[in-house]
């Protein structure tokens, strides 16, 4: 079964600060893994993409790293701002199927 | 604003009532796919949509959820006779390329939905 597990589940840092969300996943065999920022009451948004390939992306304060062989990855926050509390959430797609697995997220909080 | 829209955002109703929601994709998509979310979890599968075609069905999805496509453009989703544990969040997303790599769905703002 294709799973995707997050860690931690919620996480609270101050601003400023720099904080790394984990994605653990079971799918294969594997096609892509996004990343999406989803604030609350509101829809997902794509941060990054990365195929097989590609081990790491940046998209402005957000780098996300893969690894293919241990089927992990990471987002990493670099100097949050109020705007990064979010919930985070990690989906994998397989290469012979459509649907999507989604990660449970990881809600973010920023204090001042 | 080009993206995914859905209709109504919000949407209160008593058990027992019937409730329909809308999403408009992003034009000429022609992959469009029902997601529902709960609080404190990811999207789970409902069901998608080829052009007008329904493609597959969760086992999410009872005989009580009905979604069409008609005219391969906008979608809807009809719950009857609706029960708390439907409450949620329904979010629709839309694809242009699905046989591609970097095959993105992109998402609508969803409709809150609230049983009561």
């Amino acid at each position: 079964k294709n799973q995707v597990e997050q860690s931690p589940q919620s996480l609270i840092i101050l601003e400023g600060k720099n904080c790394t969300l984990q994605c653990n996943y079971t799918v294969s065999p594997f096609s892509n893994l996004r990343w999406y920022k989803q604030d609350t009451g509101r829809g997902p948004v794509s941060l990054t993409i990365m195929t097989f390939s590609e081990n790491t992306k940046s998209n402005g304060r957000y780098t996300a790293t893969l690894d293919a062989d241990t089927k992990q990855s990471s987002l990493h926050i670099t100097a949050s701002q109020l705007s990064d509390s979010a919930s985070y959430i990690c989906v994998v797609s397989a290469s012979n199927d459509y649907k999507l697995s989604f990660g449970a997220g990881t809600t973010v909080t920023v204090r001042a | 604003d080009t993206g995914v829209s859905q209709d109504p955002r919000h949407k209160i109703t008593k058990r027992g009532q019937n409730v329909t929601f809308r999403c408009d994709p992003i034009s000429e998509h022609n992959r469009l796919y029902w997601y529902r979310q709960t609080l404190g979890q990811g999207p789970e599968f409902l069901t998608y949509f080829q052009n007008e075609a329904q493609l597959e069905k969760s086992r999410l999805l009872s005989d009580r959820f009905s979604a069409e496509r008609p005219k391969g453009s906008f979608s809807t989703l009809e719950i009857q006779r609706t029960e708390q544990g439907d409450s949620a969040m329904y979010l629709c997303a839309s694809t242009a390329n699905p046989g591609q790599a970097y095959n993105e769905q992109f998402f609508g703002p969803g409709t809150r939905l609230t049983v009561l």
